[in-house]
This record gives C-alpha cells, structure tokens and sequence, in this order.
C-alpha cells in the first residue's frame, strides 16, 4: 500500500454544491494532519491544521479516521473561488508526506 | 512580515550542469524543508534540516544535497542535472522539526534541457 492514496480527481461540481475529499495513509506516529490548496502554478498554502481528530472552519471541516486510516476534507456551500488542487497531509512519523492532490472545479 | 522567500524564480539549466537553489524561512522558523513538485503530482519530500542538522531525507538520489546555514537559511543543491530534475523545487519552513504545519515559499522552476 503507497504511503498516500487521494483521489485526483477532477471533481467538476456546481456552485452551492458539497463536496468531499479523502486520503488515506499507511504510517502514523502522530495525529495532526494538514490540508493544503495549491492553485494552478502557484506554491501550497495551507488550508487547514488539524491537531486532534478533527477541525472545522467556516464551510471546510477536516476530520480523521484513525482506525481506517483516512482523513477528509469537506466543502460546503462551493465557491468558483474554491476551484484548486487539494493537497493531504496525513499524520505521519515527522516528515510532511503529500498525497498527490484532488482537483476541484466548482462551475457557475 | 516577509514569507518564505526562494531564489531564483526561474531557471534553465543544461543536462551534466550543476544549480544552487536558494531558501530563506520565516522569521524565527527554525526548519526548513525542501520539496520537488513534477507537474500533475504532489511535492515529493528530498530533504529537512532543523537547527541545521539534517533530520530527514527521502527518495532521491546523492546528487541532491543540501545545507542550513546559521540563519536557518538554506540551499538545495543539484549535481550532474537529469532531464528528469526538471520541477518546481519548493522550500517549506516551520517553528519546529516535526508535526507541525510547514509554509511555502513561491518556488524554483528549473528546466533542464
């Protein structure tokens, strides 16, 4: 099983649509986890930190499934500014390990 | 406050070449890591430093390497450049070593040709 499994995508949905992204992982030492957007050739910015199984912020709510080894991202209520790649960031044993990215497009 | 700062933006290099990419942390971040980015893909983990030790590595092969300077800035370097090395070379800071989120800077785009 790869370190990091996500989706890629795309995921074409409409404005006012919900939306939800997983990631699984195969190692953990920790519990934090992060979720990372990244436009089209732009760096990572950070989403969401998460230090405990789960967050919420506005319309984004990340959580995490121990036991299943997973963690998601929820979007509601999508944006046309929402269209991006969502990067994953599981728990891990130090290093900040990505998943390869979801891509969302939110349409009128 | 200034944000993680790379340099150069752009760069083009010829295959057997050798390149230098240069980070700078946020202030009062003590590591920094580096990440290259081929396109379609997330960034893949090459090196971290903290408190200038190196304290992970991953995947790639000796011709990568990399320091941290006193000011906790850092270089990336690339020895006898692959076609294959051609990426967006990302430099990420944090407070500490482990477990906490990282900021990137805007990125290195190297090509090789």
């Amino acid at each position: 099983r790869k370190e990091v499994e996500q989706d890629p995508g795309p995921f074409n949905v409409p404005e006012g649509a919900t939306v939800a992204f997983n990631c699984t992982y195969s190692n953990s030492a920790s519990q934090s986890f992060f979720w990372y957007r990244q436009d089209c050739r732009k760096e990572p910015k950070l989403l969401m930190s998460v230090y405990s199984s789960g967050n919420e912020d506005g319309r984004f709510t990340a959580q995490l499934n121990r036991a299943s080894q997973y963690i998601s991202l929820l979007i509601r209520d999508s944006k046309l500014s929402d269209s991006a790649t969502y990067l994953c960031v599981p728990p891990s044993q130090g290093n900040l390990i990505f998943g390869k990215g979801t891509k969302l497009s939110v349409k009128p | 406050d200034a944000g993680v700062t790379q340099s150069p933006t752009h760069l083009i290099k010829t295959r057997g070449q050798q390149v230098t990419l240069r980070c700078s942390p946020i202030s009062g971040h003590k590591s920094v890591s580096w990440y290259q980015q081929v396109l379609g893909q997330g960034p893949q983990f090459i090196f971290q430093y903290y408190e200038k030790e190196e304290r992970g590595r991953g995947n790639f092969p000796d011709r990568f390497s990399a320091r941290q300077f006193p000011n906790y800035s850092s270089e990336l370097n690339v020895n006898a450049l692959l076609l294959g090395d051609s990426a967006l070379y990302l430099c990420a800071s944090s407070l500490v070593g482990r477990d906490t989120e990282a900021f990137f800077g805007q990125g290195t785009r190297l090509t090789v040709v």
